[in-house]
């Protein structure tokens, strides 16, 4: 079975910062890579997601994620943080489309 | 498009009792899933129907059943509950079945305390 592991349960950033929300995964083939938002009381929304070709995956509200084969791993990353990114992020990934396997989630702090 | 949808929002049960999570979506999404989500857990896929007809068992099955009632609609009982089902439930779809590069679609969560 597939496994992600995001690294860091909790990060905390002071606003204007770089964010970097770290995931890597488990899969003998390349994989299909996702990362969710969910801000509070609310359900996930998909930020970003990678599937084939160009490595650096762009998403909504000025984040990206970059795959790397090589060290299996999809980090997602924002170069200015903004006290409405405060949220949970949930890295997840799919092999054959009917099962994604979610991380265990990073919670964001933007620090005024 | 209203989207996924959940009820309730909110429940609270005692130990024993029974109920029954509704989920509908109106994008015309063949597959569908249930979650359950624990603080340090993540979301864990309780089970999913990939297509109209069709349910399958995820990581953690036990202690519940689903009905896919038609394509729209994906329901989840839980027969006797336990207070280890005490969680927020979310039940998700996706338009493409067998492929590996389609997004899921949330509903808001079902909040259940199990007493």
């Amino acid at each position: 079975a597939q496994s992600v592991t995001q690294l860091g349960s909790h990060v905390s950033v002071s606003e204007g910062a770089l964010v970097l929300l770290r995931c890597n995964y488990s899969s003998s083939v390349p994989p299909y890579l996702f990362w969710y938002v969910q801000y509070p009381n609310q359900g996930l929304q998909l930020l970003l997601k990678y599937t084939t070709g160009a490595t650096l995956v762009k998403g909504i509200n000025g984040f990206e994620a970059e795959f790397k084969k090589s060290e299996t791993s999809f980090h997602l990353t924002k170069p200015s943080a903004h006290m409405s990114d405060a949220a949970e992020y949930f890295c997840a990934v799919s092999e054959s489309g009917n099962q994604f396997y979610f991380g265990t989630g990073t919670s964001l702090t933007v620090i005024p | 498009n209203a989207g996924v949808t959940q009820t309730p929002k909110f429940q609270v049960l005692k130990t024993g009792q029974s109920m029954t999570l509704q989920c509908a979506q109106d994008m015309n999404h063949n597959s569908m899933y249930w979650y359950r989500q624990d603080p340090g857990m993540g979301l864990r896929l309780i089970y999913y129907s990939a297509s109209e007809g069709t349910t399958d068992k995820g990581e953690v099955p036990n202690g519940y059943n689903v009905s896919r009632l038609n394509k729209r609609e994906f329901s989840l009982r839980l027969e006797s509950a336990a207070p280890s089902q005490t969680s927020v439930y979310f039940c998700a779809s996706s338009p493409i079945t067998g492929t590996g590069n389609t997004e899921q679609f949330f509903g808001p969560g079902t909040r259940l305390t199990v007493l």
